[in-house]
């Protein structure tokens, strides 16, 4: 089945320790994101990457990198840098370009908490 | 300042009844619009769209109202489901484009049986 595969699912982490959040789709879609859900507030934007080889920042990207050597593959690293990691982390795939109807279509989403 | 919001963090409607959804955005350049429907530890669906050049669109018991004097968003369900118990986050973007989307705050919408 085509679709989003976000591991791992619940990650525990310790204060200043580098995590990495993996995201992988078959959907063949040009576009990944990831998205950040605190309680009470919408999804933010942490990068996004439209093509092979190049992402952009979205609006809370400190503290966080990504790398896209694969259309597949959109891994998010959180670095001890990122002052409050806590939260739900969501993967998210679109086509792109004139066939973009602006419609994501999501992982399950990884659960980060820092000890 | 949050471009997009839903003011109602929670409602709760009876089966068989109509559930009203809202959502408000201040940018009049946006002209697309989107509802999503999230699940407990899932990550959202997407459930109904409508560009600016509509002010309705329907699809089974979801139905999007667009009022663009006002920039104010309606979702419609009816009737309601237990099932539909979800947050409901609205989306907002220009020109259709994915990587724009601005998301508001959530609604806690609960279907009593």
């Amino acid at each position: 089945d085509g679709g989003i595969t976000q591991s791992p699912k619940y990650l525990f982490r310790k204060e200043g320790q580098n995590v990495t959040l993996s995201c992988e789709q078959n959907l063949n879609h040009d576009a990944m994101y990831w998205y950040r859900q605190d309680p009470g507030q919408g999804l933010r934007l942490i990068y996004y990457s439209q093509i092979v080889n190049d992402f952009q920042k979205g609006d809370i990207a400190e503290g966080y990198s990504v790398s896209r050597e694969k259309k597949e593959s959109f891994p998010l690293t959180v670095t001890s840098a990122q002052k409050n990691p806590t939260a739900f982390y969501l993967c998210a795939s679109s086509t792109s370009g004139g066939r973009s109807t602006g419609e994501l279509f999501f992982g399950e989403g990884s659960r980060l908490t820092v000890l | 300042d949050q471009q997009v919001k839903q003011n109602s963090p929670s409602l709760s409607v009876q089966e068989g009844r109509i559930s009203i959804l809202n959502c408000d955005y201040t940018n009049s350049m946006f002209d697309y619009f989107l509802w999503y429907k999230k699940y407990p530890a899932e990550g959202p669906t997407f459930l109904i769209s409508i560009s600016s050049i509509k002010d309705k669109n329907e699809d089974g018991r979801f139905t999007v109202f667009l009022n663009k004097s006002a920039k104010h968003l309606s979702l419609h369900i009816v009737p309601s489901q237990p099932g539909d118990s979800a947050v409901y986050f609205c989306a907002v973007s220009t020109s259709g484009s994915a990587r724009q989307l601005t998301f508001g705050s959530g609604t806690q919408l609960t279907v009593l049986p």
